[in-house]
Order: C-alpha cells, then sequence, then structure tokens
C-alpha cells in the first residue's frame, strides 16, 4: 500500500539558516504531493502541493520539488525564521488508495 | 469565509462511556474526513464522508463510527472509550473528495479528548 518516509525529528536550527526535511513515498499511480504545516495549538494547514512530475510547490518561502524518479518531495527553505517553528507533515494522495496518508512529522524549533 | 470548526474543545470523558465530536466544514465543501492524532502513532485516517456516504474507513475498531448530515456537518462517534482513545481528533473539510487530485483539505483545530 501506499506509504510516506519523512525525515525523523526533531529538528532545531539557528535563525536564518537552510532548511531540508526530506520525504519520500511509495504509492501506485502517479499521487498529488502536499505538505502541511502544523503549529503550536492548531490544526494543520496546507503549506503546498504538486500534482504533476517536475512541478514545483512554493509558498512563504518554502519549496519542494515532485520527483517521480526518486519517489521524493523534500521541503526547502533557504532562510528560517522563528516563525517558522512548527511541525511539518509530508502527505501524498492517491485516488487509487482513497485517502491522505500522512508522514510521521517532523518538529522543527528556530532559535534566535 | 469561516473556517472548519470543532466542537468541543477538550473533553475528558471516563473509561467505557461514549463521545460524540462534531465537525461543521467550510460552507460548500460536501467532503468531511476524521484523523487520530497521537504521539506515538502520528496522523491516522479515520474516515471521509462526501455527501452523506462514507467513501473510506481506516483501520479503526467497530466502536469508532460517523455520520454526515445533508448540511455538511458530521459528527464522529467513539463508543466504549478506552485509555488509548486518548487523542487529538482532527476533521478536514475540501470541495471534492480528498483523494482527487490536488485536492486541499482544510484542518479544524481539533478537539483533544482524554480518556481516564
Amino acid at each position: 500500500g501506499d506509504s510516506v518516509t519523512q525525515m525523523e525529528g526533531p529538528v532545531t536550527l539557528s535563525e536564518e539558516a537552510f532548511l531540508t526535511i526530506n520525504c519520500t513515498y511509495t504509492a501506485t499511480g502517479y499521487p498529488s504531493l502536499f505538505w502541511y504545516v502544523q503549529y503550536p495549538g492548531e490544526g494543520l494547514q496546507l503549506l503546498l502541493k504538486a500534482t504533476k512530475a517536475d512541478d514545483k510547490g512554493s509558498n512563504k518561502g518554502f519549496e519542494a520539488t515532485y520527483r517521480k524518479e526518486t519517489t521524493s518531495f523534500h521541503l526547502e527553505k533557504g532562510s528560517v525564521q522563528v516563525s517558522d517553528s512548527a511541525v511539518y507533515f509530508c502527505a501524498p494522495t492517491n485516488f487509487g488508495n482513497e485517502k491522505l496518508t500522512f508522514g510521521t512529522g517532523t518538529r522543527l524549533t528556530i532559535i534566535p | 469565509k469561516a473556517g472548519v470548526t470543532q466542537t468541543p474543545r477538550y473533553l475528558i470523558k471516563t473509561r467505557g462511556q461514549q463521545v460524540t465530536l462534531s465537525c461543521s466544514p467550510i460552507s460548500g465543501h460536501r467532503s468531511v474526513s476524521w484523523y487520530q492524532q497521537t504521539p506515538g502513532q502520528g496522523l491516522q485516517f479515520l474516515f471521509e464522508y462526501f455527501s452523506e456516504t462514507q467513501r473510506n474507513k481506516g483501520n479503526f475498531p467497530g466502536r469508532f463510527s460517523g455520520r454526515q448530515f445533508s448540511n455538511s456537518r458530521s459528527e464522529m462517534n467513539v463508543s466504549t472509550l478506552e485509555l488509548g482513545d486518548s487523542a487529538l481528533y482532527l476533521c478536514a473539510s475540501s470541495l471534492e473528495p480528498i483523494t482527487v487530485s490536488g485536492t486541499e483539505a482544510f484542518f479544524g483545530q481539533g478537539t483533544r479528548l482524554t480518556v481516564v
């Protein structure tokens, strides 16, 4: 069945550091790929998405590219801020699987 | 427009009791899906409803059930509560079924259930 492997956390970085959170997946067919973010005390919200190979999703300085050949959707940001501290979830969806599958989540803490 | 509303925000129940959680989706959204979030298991899919029909169910025991009303509001019920049911329960709404390509899920803030 579909599954997703996400970089284990927690991750602690200094402000303005470069961020990469790895995500790889196994899925039948051609899933849409999402990154969701959960800020403290809140539900999840969509950060970015990509729906086909080589698409790049971007939002709030974050980027991720749909790499079909490596089945990956790594999240990157060039210069993180304290306000980026949150838990990040990689989530592929696949019509055949009929559900949204979440990674384990990566807790990111940015220190000033 | 108003976001996804979950009520109540917090609940404390005793083992063996039952509980009903409510989710009001964004206006116009016909899909509601439910998830259980725990530190050990992460986010796990419970079920999805679309136009009052259950489309899919996750790997949870029959004590977990749900329904969706004609106005798209959804309720989730857990009977015979166990300590392990303590979790944050999140619901999400979307215009189309969650697995339609590119469909974004909008999440509520969740209901924190504690079973003692």
